[in-house]
């Protein structure tokens, strides 16, 4: 158990619609990460917060978008859904936002869009 | 191109050592990592190495790096059958172009054979 937390573990959903996907860092990590594994893209980095504040941005989509909220909890949330969205998405954390301290993921959200 | 370059397959024999290679493009790179991913399953960390160690032994994992090649290994020794997985490599630049997450190979299938 890496200690972060995602929910939930399945969701299916229908084109056009909108999710949230939670994510509980590691107790005391202030990085959350947020990545998407897809066959054909592999994993690919989506965005970074830390302490609250948005840290860096990779191949995030416009219609997605995330927060961190105060207890260092974040949400994902993907809007006007398309079939190739379909694909798990990992959180993870880390103590430190620069210093390349290891990264614990979650067990991932698996999203499928019909 | 990619990245981070990995093969897809290694095929070994119970009680064989495995080795996964692993090639990265950008030598200013500070921590490169290698996670396991269980099928279902969400990324466990096994093991990282800072970029200006050649070496790293933990159990039955022996990470080596190559700077001037920019050439990463991990071998499994006495590999059994709980080491089929999917593993990644993965590298972290620090704070580069406003993306501050890790960037991952595709990952190599370990099968292994009885």
């Amino acid at each position: 158990d890496s200690g972060v937390t995602q929910t939930p573990k399945h969701l299916i959903t229908a084109t056009g619609q909108r999710v949230t996907l939670r994510c509980s860092p590691r107790s005391g990590d202030l990085s959350v990460y947020w990545y998407q594994q897809s066959l054909d893209q592999g994993l690919q980095f989506l965005i970074q917060y830390y302490n609250g504040e948005e840290r860096a941005k990779g191949n995030i989509l416009e219609r997605f978008s995330a927060q961190q909220f105060p207890d260092l909890h974040s949400e994902l949330n993907l809007s006007s859904l398309e079939l190739g969205d379909s694909a798990l998405y990992f959180c993870a954390s880390s103590a430190g936002g620069r210093d390349g301290s290891e990264a614990f993921f979650g067990q991932g959200t698996r999203l499928t869009v019909v | 191109g990619e990245d981070v370059e990995q093969s897809l397959f290694l095929s070994v024999r119970e009680g064989d050592s495995s080795v996964i290679n692993c090639t990265y493009t950008d030598s200013s790179s500070t921590y490169l990592y290698w996670y396991k991913q269980e099928p279902g399953a969400g990324l466990q960390l096994l093991t990282y190495i800072f970029s200006n160690m050649d070496m790293k032994q933990d159990q039955r994992l022996t990470v080596l790096l190559n700077k001037k090649d920019k050439h990463l290994s991990l071998r499994i020794a006495d590999t059994q059958t709980g080491d089929s997985a999917i593993y990644f490599c993965a590298e972290y630049q620090g704070l580069k172009g406003g993306a501050d997450g890790l960037t991952f190979g595709k990952g190599t299938h370990l099968i292994i054979q009885p």
